[in-house]
């Protein structure tokens, strides 16, 4: 296992257009989350999956944001008719569960919205 | 809501000093303080995971206290060197609900300076 992989590494799009991400998590970690990090602040939590279902959702995460993990494996991330604001960095972590250990995070995903 | 704060924003150190950064978060229902080091390029790394109050941990030059009762905690680096030069960030889970997402502080963007 190399690690948590996501894809693309980098992505531009044009206002109003849809993306989607993808994160590959470490294969045993039942938990996966995803956070955004925007210029001069932390990681932001987005959401969270124990295996395939999705057990919290941020306020920070509008309508035209969801996610997926079907099958508790991969986890897609889609920003429907993206917006400026939406450019950021989007992070995505996994962990064996329990809040005493530590996340393993992905290079991330760095979206462009023009 | 949890403030995770971290002081100082950035720092410039000469390759040889040491240095040290801070951590502060709310002490009521403490549960666990994450320390991250987040390279340029790069996937946010796990240094520490601090649950005990009095709690020192180390790893190479590396090493974290933690102060509970008083809610913070700090990272000392010492006989800095150009590869320590990154983002150090700490967070800590987010209190109530039954997710346990990491809230992040801004960060301390360490420079080490040949």
């Amino acid at each position: 296992d190399t690690g948590v992989s996501q894809d693309p590494r980098h992505k531009i799009t044009k206002r109003g257009q849809n993306v989607t991400f993808r994160c590959d998590p470490i294969s045993e970690h039942n938990r996966l989350y995803w956070y955004r990090q925007t210029l001069g602040q932390g990681p932001e939590f987005l959401t969270y999956f124990q295996n395939e279902a999705q057990l919290e959702k941020s306020r920070l995460l509008s309508d035209r944001f969801s996610a997926e993990r079907p099958k508790g494996s991969f986890s897609t991330l889609e920003i429907q008719r993206t917006e400026q604001g939406d450019s950021a960095m989007y992070l995505c972590a996994s962990s064996p569960g329990g809040r005493v250990l530590g996340y393993t995070f992905g290079s991330g995903t760095r979206l462009t919205v023009v | 809501i949890l403030n995770v704060e971290q002081s100082p924003q950035s720092l410039h150190v000469q390759e040889g000093d040491s240095t040290n950064f801070t951590c502060s978060f709310p002490s009521s229902n403490f549960y666990a303080l994450h320390w991250y080091r987040w390279e340029t390029a790069k996937s946010p790394e796990a240094l520490f995971v601090m649950t005990l109050n009095g709690d020192e941990k180390k790893k190479g030059r590396i090493s974290a206290t933690l102060n509970t009762k008083e809610g913070y905690s700090y990272l000392y680096i010492k006989g800095s060197q150009p590869e320590d030069s990154a983002t150090y960030l700490c967070a800590s889970p987010r209190p109530g609900g039954g997710a346990d997402g990491l809230t992040f502080g801004k960060g301390t963007h360490l420079i080490i300076q040949p």
